[in-house]
């Protein structure tokens, strides 16, 4: 069964700090990784990732993703209290299920 | 247009009730899910279209029952629910489906179960 575990699964830090978040995952032909970010309602996506060793940039968020030990990171520099939210991480398969098996999440908080 | 729009946001149906979920994208995209997310839990899938095909039911029960009208509709009927059912039904689409392209989620129906 494909598994993708999320660490932690809440963070709370003040505005400024930099904070990363792990995704690891274990899952049968594996096609790409996904970052999406959830405040109330839809995931939105973030970052999908294909291949080893290449970071992928957004502003101040980026994530990389090491097929060989099977996880990825979520970096977020310079923290605003608009970063506050759910960040989930899916993986897509090849074959099989074709829908993406998410995490559980890591619920970030930024205190002002 | 990267919008995927889903109606009604908000439904609170009785146990006898029968209503339908519905999900629209413009984006030529191929392939269409529905995910269901109960508080505090990421989504789960519950289907997937592929070219307007069913390709994936995750063992869903029969009360729920999904269409696909055509390449941008997606339908999810609803009847003789439990109030276990209750939760953000999301529905999402992806160019194709093949497990290594980005899908956008609408903004979810919140279905209520009385």
């Amino acid at each position: 069964e494909d598994k993708v575990v999320q660490s932690p699964l809440s963070l709370v830090v003040h505005e400024g700090d930099t904070v990363t978040l792990n995704c690891s995952y274990e899952v049968t032909n594996f096609r790409s990784l996904l970052w999406y970010k959830q405040e109330k309602k839809a995931p939105t996506f973030l970052f999908m990732l294909t291949s080893s060793g290449i970071e992928k940039k957004s502003g101040r968020l980026s994530s990389i993703l090491d097929k060989k030990e099977l996880f990825s990171i979520l970096n977020i520099t310079a923290t605003q209290t608009g970063d506050s939210a759910i960040y989930l991480c899916a993986v897509g398969a090849r074959g099989g299920a074709d829908g993406l098996t998410f995490g559980k999440g890591t619920h970030l908080i930024i205190q002002p | 247009d990267t919008e995927v729009t889903q109606t009604p946001k908000h439904l609170v149906m009785g146990m006898t009730n029968k209503k339908s979920l519905k999900c629209e994208q413009h984006m030529g995209h191929r392939a269409m899910y529905w995910y269901k997310q109960k508080a505090k839990k990421p989504p789960e899938l519950m289907f997937v279209y592929s070219y307007e095909k069913l390709s994936i039911n995750e063992s869903v029960p029969s009360r729920f029952s999904p269409e696909c009208p055509n390449s941008s509709l997606l339908n999810l009927h609803l009847h003789a629910l439990q109030p276990e059912d209750s939760a953000l039904y999301l529905c999402a689409s992806s160019p194709y489906s093949q497990g290594n392209t980005e899908a956008f989620f609408g903004q979810g129906t919140r279905l209520t179960v009385v």
